[in-house]
């Protein structure tokens, strides 16, 4: 199993606040996809990146995929409280039928 | 378009005892999957369906997890007997196709007490 490892594991901040979120692993993806969780629900997908270097942006969400596709961050720009929830980063395993999950990072922005 | 449909939302039951959850994927989706998500981990693959035919079901406890999807629509996931560890949200989603965008359901928490 490919594992993805997310870092930080939890983050606290306020309303307005800049915050980057990391998705690390030792092993190559031809892609890495972004989700959102919120409590109760399940994931929904954000982004998906394809290309080493690539840079997406989705409003005040930035996604970078690294240069040599083992790496990937997210950038929120002046956080809201509806940005509040857990951000998972997935890859398709070496077999390619089976989606990997990192841990997520808790986010929580406070008005 | 109606989402990927979950029963029951929650479900609390002994251990030993047996459990089974429904998923109705989204209308026309071929591929249908079940995760299981531990609390504090991110969604963890137990078994993928292409229309009823198992793709994978390599991280499928065997012994005591079963699921199918007789008609290629409906699935269902159960769990017999259930232990403590299996104490989780379990996640159906569904796909157009494997490596298509992934729908998820809202799960269905199991507490095993």
């Amino acid at each position: 199993t490919q594992l993805l490892e997310q870092s930080p594991q939890f983050l606290s901040i306020q309303e307005g606040e800049n915050l980057t979120v990391y998705c690390n692993s030792s092993s190559v993806f031809s892609s890495l996809q972004w989700y959102r969780q919120e409590p109760g629900e399940g994931p929904v997908l954000l982004v998906t990146v394809v290309t080493g270097g690539e840079v997406k942006k989705l409003k005040r969400l930035t996604f970078q995929f690294g240069d040599a596709r083992k790496d990937s961050s997210l950038h929120i720009t002046a956080a809201q409280p509806g940005d509040t929830g857990l951000y998972l980063c997935a890859g398709w395993s070496n077999s390619g039928y089976a989606l990997n999950f990192g841990k997520g990072t808790s986010l929580l922005v406070t008005p | 378009e109606a989402g990927v449909a979950q029963s029951p939302r929650y479900k609390i039951i002994e251990k030993r005892q047996s459990v089974a959850f429904w998923c109705n994927p989204i209308s026309g989706h071929a591929t249908l999957y079940w995760y299981q998500q531990i609390l504090g981990q991110g969604p963890k693959l137990l078994i993928q369906f292409q229309n009823n035919g198992v793709v994978d079901d390599s991280q499928l406890p065997k012994d005591r997890f079963s699921a199918e999807r007789l008609k290629g629509v409906d699935s269902t996931l159960k769990i017999q007997p259930a232990k403590l560890e299996d104490s989780a949200v379990y996640l159906c989603a569904s796909s157009s196709r494997t490596y298509d965008t992934q729908y998820f359901g809202p799960g269905t928490r199991l507490t095993v007490l």
